[in-house]
């Protein structure tokens, strides 16, 4: 299954929502994850199930979606936000990531 | 807490052999799967494979299989991860990631351990 991610970049103000896309290229059963990767630090599962955010994750994060079409929305942006963010269909194997979003400061 | 620490940095030639280490802690390892992740520089992520820890059974990416072996040490809880014959495209930080339960996706990662291929 191939990810695609769009935007490549979203440039962005603090407080402005968010919204990245993440689109397979056939139905991944919902076995979808989002990922945020800040520089020098290893990927943090952020959400999993398509939906369900993980225990820490403030509730600004929400994904959402089914099937090939997936979204992730970060609803007011706070500075630590920035960063680039990963769509991971984790039913295989293979595994498959997209090829990510950059989220920078406008 | 979970924790997975990996080992240091290494520089290789190429046609050599790396083997990078993953310490486990704060959980029953024996529980979960270990997968392993690269990122070349400036780069996105790949998967690379993943091991049972329970049952040893592996499965590789199709890319990688022929220059891949993963293994576990339940007694050490620790993972690895050995790739052979290296190419300068190798070069990447190696990433372990614990995978969760019941498709929860890989809950938690190691520091990362850069490998650099040059001559």
């Amino acid at each position: 299954i191939v990810l695609t991610q769009s935007p490549g970049t979203l440039s962005l103000s603090p407080g402005e929502r968010a919204t990245l896309s993440c689109r397979a290229s056939q139905s991944t059963s919902d076995y979808l994850a989002w990922y945020q990767q800040k520089p020098g630090q290893a990927p943090r599962l952020l959400i999993f199930g398509a939906s369900t955010r993980v225990a820490g994750i403030p509730d600004r994060f929400s994904g959402s979606g089914s099937g090939t079409d997936f979204t992730l929305i970060i609803s007011r942006l706070e500075p630590e936000d920035f960063a680039i963010y990963y769509c991971q269909h984790y039913g295989g194997p293979p595994i498959t990531f997209g090829q990510g979003t950059r989220l920078e400061i406008k | 807490q979970v924790q997975l620490v990996q080992s240091g940095a290494e520089v290789q030639k190429p046609g050599a052999s790396v083997k990078v280490s993953c310490k486990a802690s704060g959980y029953t390892f024996v529980g979960f799967a270990i997968s392993w992740v690269r990122q070349a520089p400036g780069q996105g992520l790949e998967w690379m494979g993943w091991t049972s820890t329970y049952t040893g059974n592996t499965n590789y990416a199709q890319k990688l299989q022929d220059r891949v072996t993963m293994t576990t040490d339940a007694s050490t809880t620790t993972a690895y991860m050995e790739l052979r014959s290296l190419r300068s495209d190798d070069t990447a930080i190696y990433y372990c990631a614990r995978v969760g339960k019941a498709g929860t996706g890989f809950d938690y990662w190691g520091q990362g351990t850069l490998v650099t291929v040059s001559s």
